[in-house]
């Protein structure tokens, strides 16, 4: 099946600095990546959604300007996370999509882990 | 509106037992798709299996079979003679073609636990 990577799988930073977290699709093309946070013991919280070269549809009550979306190529969509504070810390996953039809799955990455102390 | 509810937070069962996964939805779309993935100890999500909502065929696919019920719009997950590596989350998602983006909408999850 197709493989989506996320890097870092995990990060520690302080409060008030940046974090940038990288998804790439592998052996596919990727119109469409999602980004979810995901809470412990909780349901996936799509945060936005990024078509390439195009800004990102960003879901409701989640800031723009604190999570910056770049879908740049086919391949490959950023998420990074400005002025992190502890409320941030979170499992951050992403996914993909081939094409645009509903009845295509999406595949995830693995995730990555942040803390921000 | 659209959601998904996942009524078992946590199940239990000892190995070798069945178990069913219960997804009832709620949707306007004449067309949507519906999804179970598998979310193990690792957090990385595997897609299981996804039904669209004009093929109410149920599903058998090894140890695993699924129960897609429009009357009641449910869609239900059975896994037969459960193994320890059945342990995860798993989460029912449902996509509708409406929405323009196709993005899913998760349920809440069950945690199911097989004990040795």
């Amino acid at each position: 099946g197709a493989v989506v990577s996320q890097h870092p799988s995990w990060v520690i930073c302080k409060s008030g600095t940046s974090v940038k977290i990288e998804c790439r699709s592998l052996d596919f093309q990727a119109t469409t990546m999602f980004w979810y946070r995901q809470f412990p013991k909780q349901s996936l919280m799509l945060m936005a959604t990024s078509n390439e070269g195009s800004k990102a549809t960003y879901e409701q009550g989640v800031e723009k300007d604190k999570f910056l979306i770049n879908h740049a190529s086919l391949t490959l969509s950023t998420l990074t996370v400005t002025s992190a504070h502890p409320e941030d810390s979170s499992f951050y996953i992403c996914s993909a999509r081939i094409g645009a039809s509903p009845y295509n799955e999406q595949f995830f990455g693995p995730g990555t882990r942040l803390t921000v102390l | 509106a659209q959601k998904v509810t996942q009524a078992q937070t946590e199940i239990s069962v000892v190995e070798k037992e069945d178990v069913t996964l219960d997804c009832v939805y709620e949707t306007r779309d004449t067309t949507y798709y519906l999804f179970w993935y598998k979310q193990p100890p690792s957090g990385e999500l595997v897609f299981l299996i996804r039904r669209n909502s004009f093929d109410e065929q149920n599903e058998i696919s090894g140890r695993y079979s699924w129960n897609f019920q429009k009357s009641t719009s449910s869609f239900n997950f059975t896994i037969t003679a459960s193994q320890v590596v059945d342990s995860a989350v798993y989460f029912c998602a449902l996509s509708e073609v409406t929405s323009g983006t196709y993005k899913y909408i998760f349920g809440t999850g069950t945690r199911l636990k097989v004990l040795a």
